[in-house]
């Protein structure tokens, strides 16, 4: 069974450039969500979404980050414009229930450096 | 936000050796998971929790849920080259949204 794909795995920008990340979660996962790693510490959580609709966005910063899950499958992370501050790996992973034992599957990350 | 206290951020220690680590925070959760990081990947599930008082085995590695619902361990026994990583608490709590929370992360080093 195919895990969870990102891409790209790794980007370089200069700040107040746009950049998106696509993630295609696991087959028959209706729960996905976008992480933020930053280095040294553990992934923030910045959205969750149950098949379409985004049901926990409150940690996006919604001034330059936007993200979108139209057809209930993978999804897409985009910031614009990217600021410094913003160099970090974000994570896509996907659970199989909405019903949330916490088991989520996650993807190797997209590291994103913003020069 | 709520936080998890995970110690201890780093541990080096000798192939063999014992490894303990933990997590606590001021909130209550309803599930404890452990998660192992290497570089270059994203967080892989070792042990899931789901009662309080709960003590779980998987291989080499043991944890537990703590009485109180504020804390967990993860004990790694005989330690190997391939246990390197970054060690992640989690936990989902009760109040409010089915959140997952994440610690800081426990990086560990074996010297063979």
């Amino acid at each position: 069974e195919a895990g969870v794909v990102q891409s790209p795995r790794y980007k370089i920008i200069e700040k107040k450039q746009p950049v998106a990340f696509w993630c295609n979660p696991i087959s028959g996962h209706n729960t996905l969500y976008w992480y933020l790693q930053n280095l040294g510490q553990g992934p923030e959580l910045l959205i969750r979404y149950e098949n379409e609709e985004a049901v926990d966005d409150s940690q996006l910063p919604k001034d330059r980050f936007s993200a979108e899950r139209l057809k209930g499958v993978d999804s897409t992370l985009k910031i614009q414009p990217a600021e410094l501050g913003d160099s970090a790996v974000y994570l896509c992973a996907s659970s199989p229930v909405a019903a949330n034992t916490g088991e989520l599957f996650f993807g190797e990350g997209s590291r994103l450096t913003v020069l | 936000g709520q936080q998890l206290n995970q110690s201890p951020q780093s541990m080096f220690i000798q192939e063999g050796e014992d490894v303990s680590m933990n997590c606590t925070s001021s909130s209550i959760f309803n599930t404890w998971l452990w998660y192992k990081q290497d570089p270059g990947e994203g967080p892989v599930l070792l042990i899931a929790l789901y009662k309080a008082g709960e003590l779980t085995s998987n291989g080499r590695l043991t944890a537990q849920f703590g009485i109180t619902r504020k804390d967990s361990f993860l004990n790694i026994s005989a330690s190997i080259p391939s246990d390197v990583g970054i060690y992640f608490c989690a936990g989902r709590l009760i109040q409010g949204a089915q959140k997952l929370v994440f610690g800081q992360g426990t990086r560990l080093t074996i010297n063979p």
